[in-house]
């Protein structure tokens, strides 16, 4: 059964400060690995990643995949209040591209 | 605008009242999914569908039913719905199903 695992489940931090999210995963015949933003709403789409190494970047926060030891992180810098969310790791998998979410990191910022 | 839409957003209704959910998306996508989200558990997937009259099980299909008669539309359909479908949902398509999926605003179905 395809597994996605995210640490931590929730993280409270201040203004200015550096958060880096984790998501592990395991699952057969790997496709892509989605990062997703959740506010009160419905998820947004940040980052897919199918490469190993290579670092895929917007504005303050950027991902990497590492498909060796299978995992990749989301590093957010500089946050703000704004960032306070849900975080969700997902992964494609398979010929029918299934799609399996971690169960999620409840960011907190602080002012 | 590119979306995925929903509707109703919010439904409360009794045990065994058969319920549909409508998803209609206007970006031609093939691939189409519903999720359900519950506190501690995260998004987990319901039904799938590759195409036109191709749906397969997700990870929790049961007391669930979906169709795709068209390409843009796939509702899901709660023949007798139970209290422990009080969830809110999510519909979702993408291109190709490996691209990033866009989701739907949300159903917030309570089931009394």
């Amino acid at each position: 059964e395809d597994k996605v695992v995210q640490s931590p489940l929730s993280l409270v931090v201040h203004e200015g400060d550096t958060v880096t999210l984790n998501c592990s995963y395991e699952v057969t015949n790997f496709r892509s690995l989605l990062w997703y933003k959740q506010e009160k709403k419905a998820p947004t789409f940040l980052f897919m990643l199918t490469s190993s190494g290579i670092e895929k970047k917007s504005g303050r926060l950027s991902s990497i995949l590492d498909k060796k030891e299978l995992f990749s992180i989301l590093n957010i810098t500089a946050t703000q209040t704004g960032d306070s969310a849900i975080y969700l790791c997902a992964v494609t998998s398979g010929s029918a591209r299934q799609l399996t979410f971690g169960s999620g990191t409840q960011l907190t910022v602080l002012p | 605008e590119a979306q995925v839409t929903q509707n109703p957003r919010y439904l409360i209704t009794v045990t065994g009242k058969k319920l549909t959910v409508t998803c209609s998306q206007n970006m031609n996508h093939e691939y189409m999914s519903w999720y359900r989200q519950d506190p501690g558990l995260g998004l987990r997937q319901i039904y799938y569908s590759m195409n036109v009259e191709v749906t397969d099980k997700g990870d929790v299909p049961e007391g669930y039913k979906v169709s795709r008669k068209e390409k843009r539309n796939f509702p899901l359909i709660l023949e007798s719905p139970s209290p422990n479908q009080t969830s809110l949902y999510f519909c979702a398509s993408s291109r190709t199903g490996s691209y990033g999926y866009t989701f739907g605003s949300g159903t917030r179905l309570t089931v009394v």
